[in-house]
């Protein structure tokens, strides 16, 4: 069954702390990228990979960091240095080429206590 | 920079009613368009993507979209709507000066059908 999984669900981070946010994709797509969705905003490009071990920052990068050691996976880490982290996180994956169509995974919320 | 401007933020019709939502992108040279909905707790999917060749394009679910150049627009169209297009909709939009793709999504607009 081929797709996009994110873990997890729903995720709480204190004051001061470091989460991941877990994307896996079975799908052999090169790119992946990783969405920030806030009511009225729309989805804002956090960070973005076109192939392993490599990846680069999108409009909203600050507070966030990423790693693409595997082609399937790409991780997201919400920093301390992110001061408004509450959010529906969303990640996808693509073939990279300017026509291919996005796949999305199911999102993880997080939310700060 | 590319942005994606969608003007009706929330829509409310009854079922049978005539869709259109708006978008409208700021770029330009060449685009590729797509319109991305969200139903309530689903992923987040395709409806129907323009490239090039007819302005008129077709995607699932009896949506339709049309690209018009000279307006800079994609709006999205369904001659009569369901209970179960309750959903959010997105439009985004990829220039092909970048290279790659990466996409400036709109702001959305959430549909409520009312049975």
């Amino acid at each position: 069954d081929g797709g996009i999984t994110q873990s997890p669900k729903y995720l709480f981070r204190k004051e001061g702390q470091n989460v991941t946010l877990s994307c896996e994709q079975n799908l052999n797509h090169d790119a992946m990228y990783w969405y920030r969705q806030d009511p009225g905003q729309g989805l804002r490009l956090i960070y973005y990979s076109q192939i392993v071990n490599d990846f680069q920052k999108g409009d909203i990068a600050e507070g966030y960091s990423v790693s693409r050691e595997k082609k399937e996976s790409f991780p997201l880490t919400v920093t301390s240095a992110q001061k408004n982290p509450t959010a529906f996180y969303l990640c996808a994956s693509s073939g990279g080429g300017v026509q291919e169509t996005q796949y999305f995974g199911p999102g993880t919320r997080l939310l700060v206590l | 920079a590319q942005s994606v401007s969608q003007h009706n933020h929330h829509v409310i019709l009854s079922e049978a009613a005539s869709l259109e939502l708006g978008c409208n992108y700021s770029y330009g040279g060449t685009v590729n368009l797509f319109w991305y909905v969200q139903y309530p707790g689903q992923h987040l999917q395709l409806l129907l993507k323009y490239f090039s060749g007819d302005p008129l394009v077709k995607g699932i679910k009896g949506f339709e979209a049309e690209f018009i150049k000279s307006k800079f627009s994609f709006n999205l169209r369904k001659p009569s709507v369901q209970w179960s297009d309750t959903a959010e909709y997105f439009c985004a939009v990829n220039a092909w000066g970048t290279g790659f793709q990466k996409l400036v999504f709109g702001t959305g607009t959430r549909l409520l059908v009312s049975p």
